[in-house]
């Protein structure tokens, strides 16, 4: 069965500390490894889309890694406004799971 | 750009009652999915439709049915409403088969 389990599941930071979430996963035949972020009231919004290890995907602050268990979405100097839920979803085959999520909160 | 809009945005229903929950997209998308959120679980499929005029069962369809009227729309209804289907429902898009990518902004169901 495919799972996703994510870690820690809330952060708490100080604005420029940088850090990294963790998404451990077992699937079967890894068609793509995805991150999202939500934030208070409205939908996931896509951020990468990850397809085999050793991959990295960048976008302004965040950098999203790959290996064969799992993957690391790595926040550099973060600002409040990262603060958010980050999500973390698999395809192997015909599913598409996703994890339940780990709440960040960046403080001033 | 509108994306993914859903409707309505609150809705509190009691047991037994049925509601339609609409959702549309202006992307011209062909796949279109419908998901459940609770706390401390991740995202679960109900229903899918991979094209107009095709409708597949997800991980948690029971109690749930579907109607993918256009390639726009596709609306998720509740025939008889249970408590254990308070959640906030979202519905999604994508061009690509079974990766959503574009989410409305979820209906927050609250069943009494």
């Amino acid at each position: 069965e495919d799972q996703v389990t994510q870690s820690p599941e809330a952060l708490r930071l100080q604005e420029g500390e940088s850090s990294s979430l963790n998404c451990s996963y077992t699937v079967s035949g890894l068609r793509g490894l995805f991150w999202y972020r939500q934030d208070p009231g409205k939908g996931p919004e896509f951020l990468f889309t990850l397809y085999s290890a050793g991959e990295e995907k960048e976008k302004e602050r965040l950098k999203a890694t790959l290996t064969k268990k799992e993957s690391f979405l790595h926040i550099t100097a973060p600002k409040p406004e990262d603060s958010a839920t980050y999500l973390c979803a698999v395809q192997g085959g015909q599913n598409f799971v996703f994890g339940p999520g780990t709440r960040l909160s960046v403080l001033p | 750009n509108a994306g993914v809009t859903q409707t309505p945005k609150f809705q509190v229903l009691k047991t037994g009652q049925s509601m339609t929950l609409q959702c549309a997209q202006d992307m011209n998308h062909n796949s279109m999915y419908w998901y459940r959120q609770d706390p401390g679980m991740g995202l679960r499929l109900i229903y899918y439709s991979a094209s107009e005029g095709t409708t597949d069962k997800g991980e948690v369809p029971n109690g749930y049915n579907v109607s993918r009227l256009n390639k726009r729309e596709f609306s998720l209804r509740l025939e008889s409403a249970a408590p254990s289907q308070t959640s906030v429902y979202f519905c999604a898009s994508s061009s690509v088969q079974g990766q959503p990518q574009h989410f409305g902004d979820g209906t927050r169901l609250s069943i009494l």
